[in-house]
């Protein structure tokens, strides 16, 4: 089983609706991220959590919302989705702030 | 916004020969790291230098740092057509991991 489980791995979905996609882990890690990939821009950081009662803004979380229910789960959220918001979506975890991170096989997200 | 910037964008090589990739970056760091990325699936993390190390081996990987000129680079040695894939540098500063926008290495068998 991998170690960090996103679902769903594709969704195609309209303008406006609400969207929630989820993150699991096994590796105990205290760290978890939500990420954005775009062609030619790499990731970009939406949200980050520390532990259950820590959430942080990253680069880019205009537009997203995100809830850490369990040290295990992770889960990031688009209110009313809008086309500028397809991408490939990447959630990742860590021991450590500035050590390796590891990743689930991200979620493809296409909004019409 | 982007850390680390990578060069090349693009790599197509022939089986056997080496491959190199460049990593700059702006500001000082913690550590700078290496992932790959395979075609439809999530980064893995390859080998992490810090910012007192100059150079790191791990298999037919070998990294090196200069920060002198805040750069980096990941050779991989006899390339395999399994070795195709995205390779992206992440910098880290603080709590802060930011990762460059990659180079797509393509060996041909």
């Amino acid at each position: 089983d991998a170690d960090v489980t996103q679902t769903p791995r594709n969704r195609i979905t309209k303008t406006g609706k609400r969207i929630m996609l989820e993150c699991s882990q096994t590796k105990g890690h205290d760290r978890m991220y939500w990420y954005r990939q775009d062609p030619g821009l790499g990731l970009r950081l939406i949200y980050y959590s520390f532990d259950v009662k820590d959430i942080n803004k990253g680069e880019i979380s205009d537009g997203y919302s995100v809830s850490r229910q369990a040290q295990a789960k992770f889960s990031l959220s688009l209110e009313s989705a809008i086309p500028n918001q397809t991408a490939l979506y990447f959630c990742a975890t860590s021991d450590s702030s500035v050590g390796p991170q590891h990743f689930g096989d991200g979620t493809r997200l296409s909004i019409l | 916004s982007q850390q680390g910037e990578e060069d090349p964008q693009a790599l197509s090589i022939q089986e056997g020969e080496n491959a190199t990739m460049n990593c700059s970056y702006k500001t000082s760091i913690n550590n700078l790291q290496w992932y790959r990325q395979n075609s439809g699936r999530g980064l893995v993390h390859l080998i992490l230098i810090r910012s007192n190390e100059r150079e790191k081996h791990s298999g037919r990987l070998r990294v090196t740092l200069d920060t002198s000129k805040k750069s980096s680079s990941l050779l991989i040695t006899a390339s395999r057509a399994a070795d195709t894939a995205s390779y992206f540098c992440a910098t880290a500063v603080n709590n802060d991991m930011r990762f460059g926008a990659g180079t797509r290495l393509t060996v041909k068998p």
